[in-house]
């Protein structure tokens, strides 16, 4: 069974720097890996989904990498704001037993507080 | 384009009783799927129903089962509530069925409280 890992679970910078969050799985034969962000008390907001054939996607200051080898992605967010300040979180389809996609598995998240 | 919308957004109730929660999926998608989602952790799968029927299900006891309306809606519900079922209950939706490699976008949750 497919298993998530995010470190670190908290980071604290001031506003302005370059981040790099990161996540590892356990199953190198994933399907796609997905990037959300959650606020305090409310549901997930999907950042960026990347395909097991792709390798990186990006959408304005946020990257995601995919490294299927090593069994790591990163999310990286350039000149950090005040209002990037959440929850992050990874997720991956579990690969059923039939090889099929099943739920997936989350991270339990990086808090990350970017101060003004 | 509406959203994946969930009801209701918070509710108690006591040990024993039963709840149902609801979901309606993005415009155009066939697939829903429940997350719960303790304090601090990330969220769990529940199960994901396509076509009205249950297609997967995560590690959950059999107090906890669901529906699928021909109009893709989705019901979630939980009898016997014990206080560790109090949680975040996210709905997810997207397009594809079984096996859902599609991106899933999420409703804002319904808080439960279990007293």
């Amino acid at each position: 069974k497919q298993e998530v890992t995010q470190i670190p679970a908290a980071l604290s910078v001031p506003e302005g720097e370059n981040l790099v969050l990161n996540c590892s799985f356990t199953d190198s034969a994933i399907y796609n890996l997905q990037w959300f962000r959650q606020d305090p008390g409310k549901g997930l907001t999907s950042l960026l989904l990347i395909q097991s054939s792709q390798r990186e996607q990006t959408s304005g200051r946020l990257n995601a990498s995919l490294d299927k080898s090593s069994g790591r992605s990163t999310l990286y967010i350039a000149a950090s704001q005040p209002g990037d300040s959440a929850t992050y979180l990874c997720a991956s389809p579990n690969v059923g037993s039939g090889g099929g996609a099943d739920g997936l598995t989350f991270g339990k998240g990086t808090h990350l507080i970017i101060q003004p | 384009d509406a959203g994946v919308t969930q009801s209701p957004t918070h509710l108690i109730k006591t040990r024993g009783q039963q709840v149902t929660l609801r979901c309606s999926p993005k415009s155009g998608h066939d697939t829903v799927s429940w997350y719960q989602q303790a304090l601090g952790q990330g969220p769990q799968f529940i199960f994901q129903y396509y076509e009205e029927e249950e297609r997967q299900r995560g590690n959950f006891p059999d107090r906890f089962s669901g529906h699928q309306f021909p109009n893709y809606s989705s019901e979630l519900n939980v009898n016997a509530l014990l206080l560790g079922d109090s949680a975040l209950y996210l709905c997810a939706s997207s397009l594809g069925g079984y096996p859902n490699t599609g991106e899933l976008f999420f409703g804002e949750g319904s808080r439960l409280t279990v007293l």
